[in-house]
């Protein structure tokens, strides 16, 4: 099956920088990469996901990218804010199937 | 509110016994997946349903079965408990299948004791 990974799996930064986080993926033939927020307690919500007929996509603060040559793609947060911190997976699905998560990226946004 | 309802919310179990974790997707979503969440191991696919049917198996134990009813919903069933079992399971569901968004539960908390 698909192969995900991400890092880092912690990243803490001051309120107002920015944040990324970064997953590789093995499938060649993937081309749905979403992005899913954990907030404690709570499943996961998608809050951005980009297709691979799309370079970078964005959504107020919140953007993905995709490199499909190197197989990999990124979440950056602009301006983070301390109601940002929680876990971020990445995702991607092997061929026709459920989606792969990456481990997880617990983000504490400190002020 | 995803309005995916899974529950019970928490079980407490010993080892060897067996439990049925239960879901009720999102109205009008025919795909139903189930997944393990555990601090090491992230958020492991197990197993989907598709209108009644199996359509994709992840690392789901022998130990693990699931079925959707004719009504979509979904149970998972836990059995001969290992302590290792110890997990969030989660169900999500999806109008269609791999390549759209997921709406998750708010998870079933086992504890294998």
């Amino acid at each position: 099956g698909e192969n995900v990974e991400q890092h880092p799996s912690t990243l803490s930064v001051q309120e107002g920088d920015s944040a990324v986080i970064k997953c590789t993926y093995s499938d060649s033939a993937s081309n749905y990469f979403p992005w899913y927020k954990q907030e404690l307690g709570k499943g996961p919500q998608l809050i951005i996901d980009i297709r691979s007929n799309v370079g970078e996509k964005k959504d107020q603060r919140i953007a993905v990218t995709l490199n499909k040559t190197a197989k990999h793609f990124s979440l950056h947060i602009t301006e983070t804010q301390p109601e940002d911190s929680a876990v971020y997976f990445c995702a991607a699905p092997p061929t026709g199937y459920a989606l792969n998560f990456g481990k997880g990226t617990s983000l504490l946004v400190t002020p | 509110d995803s309005g995916v309802t899974q529950t019970p919310k928490h079980l407490i179990t010993a080892t060897g016994q067996r439990v049925t974790l239960r879901c009720s997707p999102r109205s009008g979503d025919l795909s139903v997946y189930w997944y393990q969440q555990s601090l090491d191991q992230g958020l492991q696919f197990l197993i989907q349903y598709y209108n009644g049917e199996e359509r994709a198996k992840g690392n789901i134990l022998e130990r693990f079965s699931a079925q959707q009813f004719p009504d979509l919903h979904s149970e998972l069933n836990l059995s001969s408990l290992e302590l290792g079992d110890s997990a969030l399971y989660f169900c999500a569901s999806s109008v269609v299948p791999a390549d759209g968004e997921l709406f998750f539960g708010e998870g079933s908390r086992l504890t294998v004791l």
